[in-house]
């Protein structure tokens, strides 16, 4: 069955601190992963795209990570900011046009 | 700004009333998707077009959503006779045909419905 899990389901940090974030899934044929953030209240917004031949990739503070041979993937966020409290959702491309989300994982940075 | 929009952003209704949502796409997009969030879940698939073309429906929750997109530009969504177990985020989204293939949605700031 085509399914993404993530985990944790929540997280709490203290600003300036570093996280990582984990996304497993068993979604076949495999076409990429992307990452999401999603303000309270607002629509997902694209962090990174993941396609299979990559094992890492950043944008500013935020790596991911994909092992295709064991269908994980992580987000890495350095030096946490109040404003990355957001839910981060992990999406997974397959069969060329379909997409399954995952749950997300709701992170609160506090100060 | 030329981003998706959604609306209205929030409503409020009474079971048995009908509801309907608009989405405007990003202007060049020809693929339009409508997803339902409920609170601490991921968005959940319920319909797509392609152009005007909707091409998968399957996934609409019950014979009482239907989705619309006539002209191939903005999209409704209606939900008729209204239960409490509607009430959800409604995302639109919208992508041109290759970037849906690499996964990358614009998405809209959403309808957030309360039934009553």
């Amino acid at each position: 069955k085509n399914q993404v899990e993530q985990s944790p389901q929540s997280l709490i940090i203290l600003e300036g601190k570093n996280c990582t974030l984990q996304c497993n899934y068993t979604v076949s044929p495999f076409s990429n992963l992307r990452w999401y953030k999603q303000d309270t209240g607002r629509g997902p917004v694209s962090l990174t795209i993941m396609t299979f031949s990559e094992n890492t990739k950043s944008n500013g503070r935020y790596t991911a990570t994909l092992d295709a041979d064991t269908k994980q993937s992580s987000l890495h966020i350095t030096a946490s900011q109040l404003s990355d409290s957001a839910s981060y959702i992990c999406v997974v491309s397959y069969n060329n046009n379909d997409m399954r989300f995952g749950a997300g994982t709701r992170l609160t940075v506090k100060p | 700004d030329t981003g998706v929009s959604q609306n209205p952003r929030h409503k409020i209704t009474k079971r048995g009333q009908n509801v309907t949502f608009r989405c405007d796409p990003i202007s060049e997009h020809n693929r339009l998707y409508w997803y339902r969030q409920t609170l601490g879940q991921g968005p959940e698939f319920l319909t797509y077009f392609q152009n005007e073309a909707q091409l998968e429906k399957s996934r609409l929750l019950s014979d009482r959503f239907s989705a619309e997109r006539p002209k191939g530009s903005f999209s409704t969504l209606e939900i008729q006779r209204t239960e409490q177990g509607d009430s959800a985020m409604y995302l639109c989204a919208s992508s041109l045909d290759g970037q849906a293939n690499t996964g990358e949605l614009f998405f809209g700031e959403g309808s957030r419905l309360t039934v009553l």
